[in-house]
């Protein structure tokens, strides 16, 4: 696709139970991200995929979070036995390489609404 | 604790008032970028900056790096409506791949 994806827009689920989002980067993007965006806090790093491998996981806040990704292309992050605080919109970003960021060259979607009731 | 702050964390201003939003940080930078956000879309990136003291500008927008890479400043000439939205400064370390973001200024102009 033209710009990066992310399904579902919005997801409203009950505490304790898991979750799956959804992130296919632009074609061809070989670095991946995924962000949280709390409210009223700046977007904290969660992980970072190189191809399928996932060399910096260090942002991710528990065991709980998890992601993987297949075929250089698509990204699941996976929260298991959700609780409320990890509501939150969950960002993904894709770059050509792992200096995209740097270089002004990473491009968001729109993030997954995550409410946790 | 945010390794960038900014301020102010909301501004409400009338269409066609001037408003800066400030970036500061006690760490040194190698490239500072500037990001709008909309409600319901991902951060959209405006400008980076990667040389102390660089003004860039982009048509009513004056984005400043501070001389020690530490601060940056963006700067709004007239605002218009369509200027509303969450502004976020981003800050990258050298060869780094990640960023590390403000918590952001809403900005909002009334008609």
């Amino acid at each position: 696709g033209a710009g990066v994806s992310q399904s579902p827009s919005n997801k409203v689920t009950e505490k304790g139970k898991d979750v799956e989002l959804r992130c296919d980067p632009i074609s061809g993007h070989t670095a991946l991200y995924w962000y949280r965006q709390r409210l009223g806090q700046g977007l904290e790093f969660l992980i970072y995929f190189q191809g399928n491998s996932a060399p910096d996981k260090s942002g991710l806040p528990s065991d709980r979070f998890s992601a993987e990704r297949t075929g250089e292309s698509v990204s699941t992050l996976t929260i298991q036995r959700t609780q409320q605080e990890d509501s939150a919109v969950y960002l993904c970003a894709s770059s050509r390489s792992q200096l995209g960021f740097s270089l002004g060259e990473a491009f968001f979607g729109q993030g997954t609404r995550l409410t946790v009731v | 604790t945010q390794l960038l702050e900014q301020s102010p964390q909301f501004l409400s201003i009338q269409e066609g008032e001037n408003l800066t939003v400030y970036c500061n940080s006690s760490s040194v930078f190698s490239s500072l970028q500037w990001y709008r956000q909309e409600p319901g879309e991902g951060p959209v990136l405006l400008v980076t900056v990667v040389t102390g003291g660089e003004v860039k500008k982009l048509k009513r927008l004056t984005f400043q790096f501070g001389d020690a890479r530490k601060d940056s400043s963006l700067h709004i000439t007239a605002a218009q409506p369509g200027d509303t939205g969450l502004y976020l400064c981003a800050g990258a370390r050298s060869n780094d791949y990640k960023l590390s973001f403000g918590a952001g200024t809403t900005v909002t102009v009334r008609a």
